[in-house]
């Protein structure tokens, strides 16, 4: 089945500080979203995002579907940000809908 | 929108007893997913369905575990009966496949204890 690997497993960052997390898989994807697991848990979605770029906020995101790889830029990190970022897709062969998760890159901002 | 619900949040249980865990996906979506997020395999599929009808289930772990959807607006996954190794998270999702995006939309999970 598709592969999806996240770098880096582990990050942390001074408040203020701009990151970049990458994703990249294995086989062409219909579906790639990105989320942050906050500290309660919760799944939140920040972008479906299978090829180009998107903004929101302090957060962006560019997928080249063509290369199989996602990156996911956090600029003037808060300590809110703190959390796991997934990266999942689905695969375009198969005929499932299913998403497969990357094992997440966990992030830390310190004050 | 309420997004999608989960009942209960936290539910704590003992070797051998039943646990139902309960689903209600965003309304007019025809796609709901359960997923398993566990420290030792992280988040996986274990089934989903479309317009209620089961359609891979190969994530299912054994015969302990099943799901149904008597309607578009509920879901129902039973451990019967529970074992410690099933104590995990378990997120119920929904989607809206169109031509436009396969986006899915997660419920805030239920923290599953089996002691």
């Amino acid at each position: 089945g598709i592969q999806v690997e996240q770098s880096p497993p582990d990050l942390i960052l001074q408040e203020g500080a701009n990151s970049t997390l990458r994703c990249n898989f294995s086989d062409s994807v219909n579906n790639l979203q990105w989320f942050h697991q906050n500290p309660w848990g919760q799944l939140i979605n920040l972008f479906y995002i299978p090829s180009g770029t998107k903004q929101n906020g302090r957060l962006s995101a560019t997928t080249v579907a063509t290369e199989r790889y996602s990156l996911l830029y956090i600029s003037s990190s808060q300590t809110t940000d703190s959390g796991v970022y997934f990266c999942a897709v689905t695969p375009s062969q198969g005929g499932s809908e299913k998403l497969v998760f990357g094992k997440g890159t966990k992030l830390t901002v310190n004050p | 929108d309420a997004g999608v619900i989960q009942s209960p949040r936290h539910e704590v249980t003992e070797m051998g007893q039943e646990v139902t865990l309960r689903c209600k996906p965003i309304s007019g979506h025809d796609y709901l997913f359960w997923y398993r997020q566990t420290m030792m395999r992280g988040l996986e599929l274990l089934i989903y369905f479309n317009n209620n009808v089961p359609i891979d289930d190969s994530g299912m772990p054994e015969d302990r575990f099943s799901a149904k959807m008597p309607n578009a607006s509920f879901s129902t996954l039973k451990i019967q009966p529970s074992e410690p190794r099933d104590s995990a998270v378990y997120f119920c999702a929904s989607s809206f496949l169109d031509s436009a995006t396969y986006e899915q939309y997660f419920g805030p999970g239920t923290r599953l204890t089996v002691t």
